[in-house]
């Protein structure tokens, strides 16, 4: 299956600022997918990144908050905007390849952002 | 998708068998029912997945009952680095260039492996 490198690992940032997090894959894959997860909570799923078009949010996520690049099969970013504490979670890169058909799907290993 | 219940913990002595429980009684005849787990502070990871007959492969075995409202994820000798929140998400089959490939994740249960 793929193999998912997400950057940065953690990060600690200033309240009102930005964090852009990256996605890179080492195959194309069909999906990619951004999550987050909040302290002792599950993954909540904030939306799909398209290839080449604007990114399916789910409902309580918007673009503004979180805009979603994907400029290729191989690689997305999530920005976190205009931070506030409320925004320190783990956020979680997914993609879908041919192989996950059969064996599910493949999660990076996570960015722990913590807001100050 | 149908919703799953899981107890929120368990606790399983090292080297037994561990019964990780779902339930999932709306259940439709095209959904599957596939396992995840999260080890802490790694992502998730794939497990098992099944639709209606038990499965089993190196990792764990899938029981699903005959009247698919249920099913039992065992980990048949359990060791300490098996300890992880443990999800149960029933979905359709995931299909190539499929509209609806979203993962959804409940609570899930975390299972403690004691020495």
């Amino acid at each position: 299956s793929a193999v998912i490198s997400q950057k940065p690992s953690r990060d600690i940032c200033q309240r009102g600022t930005s964090l852009t997090i990256q996605c890179q894959v080492d195959s194309q894959v069909t999906m990619m997918f951004w999550y987050r997860q909040q302290p002792g909570q599950s993954l909540t799923l904030i939306a799909t990144a398209n290839q080449g078009s604007e990114a399916t949010y789910e409902s309580g996520f918007v673009i503004d908050k979180f805009p979603i690049s994907r400029p290729n099969l191989t690689f997305s970013t999530l920005t976190v905007s205009n931070l506030s504490p409320e925004d320190s979670s783990i956020y979680l890169c997914s993609v879908l390849d041919a192989a996950a058909y059969n064996y599910g799907y493949t999660f990076g290993s996570g960015t722990r952002l913590t807001v100050v | 998708d149908a919703k799953t219940t899981q107890p929120p913990s368990m606790d399983c002595a090292e080297g037994r068998a561990a019964n990780l429980p779902c339930n999932h009684s709306t259940i439709s005849g095209n959904e599957y029912v596939y396992w995840y787990r999260q080890i802490h502070s790694q992502g998730p990871q794939y497990i098992i997945h099944g639709l209606k007959n038990n499965e089993t492969n190196e990792m764990a075995s899938l029981i699903i009952t005959e009247d698919r409202k249920s099913s039992t994820l065992i980990l048949p000798h359990a060791t300490l680095r098996d300890t992880a929140v443990y999800y149960c998400i029933v979905r359709p089959r995931v299909l190539y260039g499929g509209a609806t490939n979203k993962l959804i994740f409940g609570t899930g249960t975390l299972l403690a492996v004691q020495p």
